[in-house]
C-alpha cells in the first residue's frame, strides 16, 4: 500500500502567490482531511471530506483558502492569495469508516511564503 | 468542546528502560476513540494506538501500550524498552464518534531517549 501521498513536499512561494497542495488517499478510504501545523497553535483541522463531499470546513481560517475533492483518489487544498502567516507544515489524512476510523497522514507539505 | 492535554512538554528517558507518556481528554460523550501518534524529526505522523471508549482491555501493540482509565479520562501512552529511534514527539488526540467524526490533537510531549 503506497500511503497517502502529499505533493509537493516543499513549496517556497511570495506573498500574494496561488498555492495549491494535492493529496491522494490510501484506496478504500472514505474519509480524507486536511491539518495544518504550527509552532504556535500545533495540528488543526481545516476540512475533511466523507465520501468526496466536505462535511465541516469550520476549521478553514478565512476565504483564502479553498478545498475541493473531485473524486475519491484525490484532493486540493488551495490558497489564494497566499500570506506569510500561512506559513506551516500541511498534513492530509485518510481513515476508513469501518475501521475504527484510524487516520493515517501523508508525509506534509512544508510552506513557506516569503 | 473537546480538550486534549498533555502536561509534559518534554521528557527524557534512559535507553531500555519504560516511559510513561500523560493525556487527559474531556468529553460529555460515550463514545470516542483516542489515539497516539508519532511524530519523529523527519516530520511525518506515525499512528502508533487505538483504544475505543467501550474497550475493556487496555490496547497494546508492540512494545507500546495504552493505560486506559475511563473513570480519570486518561489514556497514558507507555512505551517499553525504549530505543533511540523513540526519540520524537507524541501525540494524544481524541475523536468523538458522534460529534462530525473529526479529530482533535493535544500539543505533543517531546521524548528524548538518551543512550
Amino acid at each position: 500500500d503506497a500511503g497517502v501521498i502529499q505533493s509537493p513536499r516543499h513549496e517556497v512561494t511570495e506573498m500574494g502567490q496561488e498555492v495549491t497542495l494535492r493529496c491522494k488517499p490510501i484506496s478504500g478510504h472514505d474519509y480524507l482531511f486536511w491539518y495544518r501545523q504550527t509552532m504556535m497553535r500545533g495540528l488543526e483541522l481545516l476540512i475533511y471530506f466523507n465520501n468526496n463531499v466536505p462535511i465541516d470546513d469550520s476549521g478553514m481560517p478565512e476565504d483564502r483558502f479553498s478545498a475541493k475533492m473531485p473524486n475519491a483518489s484525490f484532493s486540493t487544498l488551495k490558497i489564494q492569495p497566499s500570506e506569510p502567516r500561512d506559513s506551516a507544515v500541511y498534513f492530509c489524512a485518510s481513515s476508513f469508516s469501518v475501521a475504527k476510523n484510524i487516520q493515517y497522514f501523508g508525509a506534509g507539505t512544508r510552506l513557506s511564503v516569503l | 468542546a473537546q480538550k486534549i492535554t498533555q502536561t509534559q512538554p518534554g521528557m527524557f528517558v534512559q535507553e531500555k528502560e519504560a516511559v510513561t507518556l500523560d493525556c487527559t481528554y474531556d468529553t460529555s460523550d460515550q463514545s470516542y476513540g483516542l489515539f497516539w501518534y508519532k511524530q519523529p524529526s523527519s516530520g511525518e505522523m506515525i499512528f502508533l494506538i487505538y483504544q475505543g471508549s467501550y474497550d475493556e482491555q487496555n490496547a497494546t501493540e508492540g512494545r507500546y501500550s495504552l493505560n486506559f482509565q475511563k473513570a480519570r479520562k486518561s489514556a497514558n501512552l507507555v512505551i517499553s524498552a525504549s530505543q533511540l529511534g523513540d526519540s520524537a514527539m507524541y501525540f494524544c488526540a481524541m475523536r468523538e464518534v458522534y460529534n462530525n467524526n473529526d479529530m482533535r490533537f493535544g500539543a505533543g510531549t517531546r521524548l528524548t531517549v538518551k543512550p
